[in-house]
């Protein structure tokens, strides 16, 4: 089992909707969990971070982290062609200080 | 007044030959890394360095050899290239002590090994 699993996608949704990325991970001790974006060719660039259950909003993302269920996820409120990229989800791992990253969902915002 | 920087941003080369990639940051962090990004963009850590110290190495092949001069500085050597070194090579670095703390990353330097 991967440690951190994503949807590879593409996740294609028209502008204005939300878009919905999920991510799911395997080691129960992780404690800091990221949300990185990245544009075709660019560096990643970090819009959310996450270290306690429930929901944590910034403008239009909102992160969600449960626990229990191993889970984390991003939303993004009144999709913009311009948040089209490849969202990373990444958390920092229970025995090490390593930041392991998903694969990876390609979100795609059709004008 | 780049963060962190990486030199070359492109690098083409052929098998065998050996080559470097520089990393520098302006942000006085402690802590620096090296992550490759293969043609699947997936992202992995390779080496951490805190404080010219090495702290991570993930099985990386030994002819990969990071070096750090000061702690602002991070290279990254790489001896007798093969095809399956191509890839991203990104550098980031993060202050030490909080899990909490960002990672900035710096451009990327695009290898491709002919």
């Amino acid at each position: 089992q991967k440690e951190v699993e994503q949807n590879s996608g593409p996740l294609s949704v028209p502008e204005g909707a939300i878009a919905s990325l999920n991510c799911t991970y395997s080691d129960r001790g992780s404690q800091s969990f990221f949300w990185y974006r990245q544009y075709s060719g660019k560096s990643p660039e970090l819009i959310m971070s996450i270290y306690s259950n429930g929901d944590k909003e910034d403008g239009r993302f909102t992160a969600q982290l449960n626990k229990a269920s191993q889970y984390v996820s991003l939303l993004i409120r009144d999709s913009q062609p311009s948040d089209s990229a490849t969202y990373l989800c990444a958390l920092i791992g229970g025995a090490t200080n390593k930041l392991i990253f998903g694969t990876g969902t390609l979100l795609a915002v059709q004008p | 007044d780049t963060a962190v920087s990486q030199t070359p941003k492109y690098l083409v080369t052929q098998m065998g030959n050996d080559k470097s990639i520089k990393c520098e940051q302006n942000l006085g962090h402690d802590t620096m890394y090296w992550y490759k990004q293969d043609s699947k963009k997936f992202l992995k850590i390779m080496f951490s360095y805190n404080n010219k110290e090495l702290i991570i190495n993930e099985t990386v092949p030994n002819r990969f050899s990071p070096k750090s001069p000061d702690k602002a500085h991070l290279n990254l050597h790489i001896n007798s290239l093969e095809l399956g070194d191509s890839a991203v090579y990104f550098c980031a670095s993060r202050r030490r002590g909080s899990r909490t703390d960002t990672q900035y990353f710096g451009p990327g330097t695009r290898l491709t090994v002919l």
